[in-house]
């Protein structure tokens, strides 16, 4: 089972800022936060990922709570193509090779409203 | 920017027989992974490959399934007698060395089962 959780949806409006709360209140101490988002049943998106600084990319900005229990992605400006589903994603790091698999959850539908 | 790229977009098979699935990840990666998606349903993790050989595999990678790295660039996905129930999208991913590093998706193979 995914070890997060999120919303089932949310609404934005057009160029407003999109928050995507996710909780991963048993995530431990060597796992990343890894957000994708696919819309339509195109291929999964990379978006950003941390570890427990807060991170900015050209996409968006993903805010690590202190305890790391939480985390939200940020969309500065949504349009009406960020309309998608948004996953957050926790994994290990493992150099061996092998506990690299991505498990997904539901995530969360986000639709970007005129 | 580089991605991975899989062909065909859509396979219609009868049931019963084999199909390949391919997909060229992207250049200077070294782990590459399956993933599948039926219909309305969550994105399911099915194998990974490492080194020329499967990391890690998943409940649903039975027997049916193959992997194989034909040659220094594609990442083929073999199903050796077709299911109703493989239909499904199907797609590749590729990652950097780096443990922590994202997969990066293709859009993906539509595999419809007759």
């Amino acid at each position: 089972d995914a070890k997060t959780t999120q919303p089932p949806s949310m609404d934005c409006a057009e160029g407003r800022a999109a928050n995507l709360p996710c909780n991963h209140s048993t995530i431990s101490g060597n796992e990343y936060v890894y957000w994708y988002r696919q819309i339509h049943s195109q291929g999964p998106q990379y978006i950003i990922h941390g570890l427990k600084n807060n991170e900015t990319n050209e996409m968006a900005s993903l805010i690590i709570t202190e305890d790391r229990k939480s985390s939200t992605l940020i969309l500065p400006h949504a349009t009406l193509r960020d309309t998608a589903v948004y996953y957050c994603i926790v994994r290990g790091l493992n150099n061996a090779g092998n506990n690299r698999k991505l498990i997904w959850g539901l995530g969360t539908s986000l639709a970007v409203n005129p | 920017e580089p991605e991975v790229t899989q062909t065909p977009s859509h396979q219609v098979t009868q049931m019963g027989q084999e199909v390949i699935l391919r997909c060229v990840p992207i250049s200077n990666h070294l782990y590459f992974y399956w993933y599948r998606q039926i219909l309305g349903q969550k994105v399911e993790f099915l194998v990974s490959f490492y080194n020329n050989e499967i990391s890690e595999k998943s409940e649903i990678f039975d027997d049916q399934f193959s992997v194989e790295r034909p040659d220094g660039s594609n990442f083929t996905l073999k199903i050796r007698s077709t299911k109703l129930e493989d239909s499904a999208m199907y797609f590749c991913a590729s990652s950097p060395p780096r443990s922590n590093q994202p997969q990066h998706f293709g859009d993906g193979t539509r595999l419809s089962i007759l």
